[in-house]
């Protein structure tokens, strides 16, 4: 069974601050998604990884794919308050359809 | 529509009462995912859709839960004598083609709350 582990669950931090996320799922994997969600909202689509070394970045936040090491960091450089939210990865299983997602990090950026 | 839309957004209920949550997925996309996400919890995947067949229930936690869906329109969840464990966000999901190697787009969801 394919397992997704996040950490941290939750994070505060203060603007213009760097920090990572960590996604480490448990069998072997090449698509791995990133999602935002606002409190009450949809989840919104920020990244799709496919292969190995993949590295994606969208303004102040960079994702990437080891799969040899079944890990996904989310990176946050110069935090921003509108950054807050809560953010999942989700790990594509061999059905390629059913995704398994992480608990989620609710991301504070304090002024 | 423009996006995948549910409905209701909330749903109170009593124990042991049934619910039909309802999605209507983005016209055109052929696949339709339910998941269900508790407090504090990651999402977990319930049913997926090809069309208005279901591939894989596998993730129906009882048999109190039974979903359909209309062609490629309109999808229903149905929970039958609801129990408060069931008190979730039911979040509903669309993509062009089956498989997630299309990306999925998810609606606000359904909060349920049993009393």
């Amino acid at each position: 069974e394919l397992k997704v582990e996040q950490n941290p669950l939750f994070l505060s931090m203060q603007e213009g601050k760097n920090y990572t996320i960590y996604c480490n799922y448990s069998t072997t994997s090449d698509r791995l998604y990133w999602y935002r969600q606002d409190p009450g909202k949809s989840l919104e689509s920020l990244f799709v990884l496919l292969s190995n070394g993949a590295v994606k970045q969208e303004g102040r936040l960079m994702a990437s794919l080891d799969t040899k090491a079944r890990l996904s960091t989310l990176h946050i450089t110069a935090a921003v308050h509108d950054l807050s939210a809560t953010y999942f990865c989700a790990v594509g299983g061999g059905s390629n359809y059913k995704l398994t997602f992480g608990k989620g990090t609710l991301l504070t950026v304090n002024p | 529509g423009a996006g995948v839309s549910q409905s209701p957004s909330n749903k109170v209920t009593e124990k042991g009462k049934d619910v039909e949550l309802r999605c209507d997925p983005i016209s055109g996309h052929t696949a339709l995912y339910w998941y269900r996400q508790r407090l504090g919890q990651g999402l977990e995947f319930l049913i997926y859709f090809q069309g208005n067949s279901a591939p894989d229930k596998s993730g129906l936690p009882s048999d109190r839960f039974s979903a359909e869906r209309t062609g490629e329109s309109v999808s229903t969840l149905t929970i039958q004598r609801t129990q408060q464990e069931d008190s979730a966000v039911y979040l509903c999901a669309s993509s062009l083609f089956g498989g997630m190697n299309t990306e999925a787009f998810f609606g606000q969801g359904t909060r349920l709350t049993v009393v």
